[in-house]
């Protein structure tokens, strides 16, 4: 069975610090990943998604970037936290190839930026 | 611009009646539409999904109808149940592409 593990759970963060969140699938070679961002009560709005390893295509501009250094691994990054950056990011996968239709979503990484 | 939207932004129903969730677009080249459910806290889990090649799609006790012409579906949960309480997105996709587009959801009370 396929299992998403996203770190850490939460971080509390100073406006102007890095931050680096992380995300793996174990159990499924070559998925599509996906990283999204859903503020308190909003809806989920898709940050980057990468079909393999090496490739992140950038779907909104939000000061944050994202790589995929392995297969199972999917990494979203920033130099320098804004306040707008605090809520909750989502990791997902699909299974891979031209699949994108169906997403799994680990369980998240609430972010708050002070 | 947002080019799906869901009505209303929360319900409340009681134990045992029907709850009909709402869901439009604009994208006339949308051609899939899934419906995802988020308890809180937690990530989103796919729940049911229609194309839109069907008008009608049924899983259990959860019932999507789905008019093209109007660009319209709804959601339906029969006999619901406080386990139901959560928060409902409706998506929409064109043609397989990596850009699933959400709404801002329906938080759903189920009352008992």
């Amino acid at each position: 069975a396929q299992t998403i593990h996203q770190w850490p759970v939460a971080e509390i963060k100073a406006v102007g610090s890095p931050l680096s969140l992380g995300c793996t699938i174990k159990g499924k070679s070559s998925p599509n990943l996906y990283w999204y961002w859903q503020a308190t009560g909003g809806t989920l709005q898709q940050l980057f998604y990468s079909i393999t390893v090496g490739q992140v295509e950038s779907v909104v501009q939000l000061n944050l970037s994202a790589s995929r250094p392995k297969d199972d691994q999917f990494i979203l990054s920033t130099e320098k936290l804004l306040l707008s950056h605090s809520g909750f990011y989502l990791c997902a996968w699909s299974p891979g190839q031209e699949e994108h239709e169906r997403l799994f979503f680990g369980h998240g990484t609430k972010l708050s930026v002070l | 611009q947002q080019q799906v939207r869901q009505s209303p932004q929360s319900l409340t129903v009681w134990e045992g009646e029907t709850a009909i969730l709402n869901c439009s677009y604009e994208n006339s080249a949308f051609d899939y539409f899934p419906w995802y459910q988020q308890f809180p806290g937690e990530g989103p889990a796919l729940l049911i999904a229609i194309r839109s090649v069907s008008d009608k799609k049924e899983d259990g006790r959860f019932t999507i109808f789905f008019n093209k012409r109007e660009k319209k579906l709804s959601l339906h949960i029969t006999d619901s149940q406080p386990g139901d309480s959560a928060t409902y997105f409706c998506a929409a996709n064109q043609g397989g592409s990596a850009k699933l587009i959400f709404g801002e959801g329906t938080k759903l009370t189920v009352s008992s």
